[in-house]
């Protein structure tokens, strides 16, 4: 089956240094999203790409953040330099979109997350 | 803006039993989709079922079903004969409009008990 990959499922990290997140989007899709996870907050939406252009990232701190996708097989997500209030479970998310946003028709397919500890 | 409300943080139901777990929405969208997404301890998201907004009739996947009451702008599932693999948090989700992403609730934990 066709599925969403992250690397690394697990990092602990020191505070200050740079962490690097992947997705591999399942192939053929158009859209990519990040979310992190946390107790508090719940699951909140830090950008997305369609057709590997930045469509919204306003849910990302800008100083620290940043997202890209360099090629349509991969996005990152990377955080420099990295805190402990960073610490949460970041997932990936890629769907197929016919439209100019997404409106439900199409499924979301989520990968299996990376937990980020920062020490 | 757009919110999701999930009013029960934990639930727990015995095997076989049915369960139901809440969701309330606020939108002036008259357009929309609503979501139930299950999270085991794996981690993964799984989507549920899905309602569209301008269908009357409530959406059924198997065991899963939910009640849809858009005047009420609420959105509850239904689990019936529950089993050990239910055991997951459950997310209420929505997206509507020109919005490109899902909004989600906090979520509900729920156990199903042998």
């Amino acid at each position: 089956d066709a599925r969403v990959t992250q690397t690394p499922r697990h990092k602990v990290t020191e505070m200050g240094q740079e962490v690097t997140m992947r997705c591999q989007p399942i192939l053929g899709h158009n859209t990519v999203f990040w979310y992190r996870q946390t107790m508090m907050q719940g699951l909140e939406l830090l950008a997305y790409f369609r057709n590997r252009a930045p469509l919204d990232d306003s849910g990302m701190p800008k100083d620290r953040f940043s997202a890209e996708m360099p090629d349509a097989t991969l996005a990152t997500l990377k955080i420099q330099p990295s805190e402990p209030r960073d610490s949460a479970v970041y997932f990936c998310a890629s769907g197929l979109v016919d439209r100019a946003d997404f409106k439900g028709n199409e499924k979301l397919f989520f990968g299996s997350g990376t937990q980020l500890s920062v020490l | 803006a757009q919110t999701v409300t999930q009013s029960q943080p934990e639930m727990s139901v015995q095997e076989a039993e049915t369960v139901t777990l809440s969701c309330t929405y606020d939108t002036s969208e008259s357009n929309y989709y609503l979501f139930w997404y299950k999270q085991p301890p794996s981690r993964q998201m799984i989507l549920v079922i899905r309602q569209e907004a301008y269908k009357q009739q409530n959406a059924t996947e198997n065991r899963f079903s939910v009640n849809f009451q858009k005047a009420a702008k609420s959105f509850s599932l239904k689990i019936s004969d529950s089993q050990l693999g239910d055991t997951a948090m459950y997310f209420c989700a929505f997206i509507g409009g020109s919005q490109g992403n899902l909004i989600f609730g906090k979520g509900t934990k729920l156990s199903v008990k042998p």
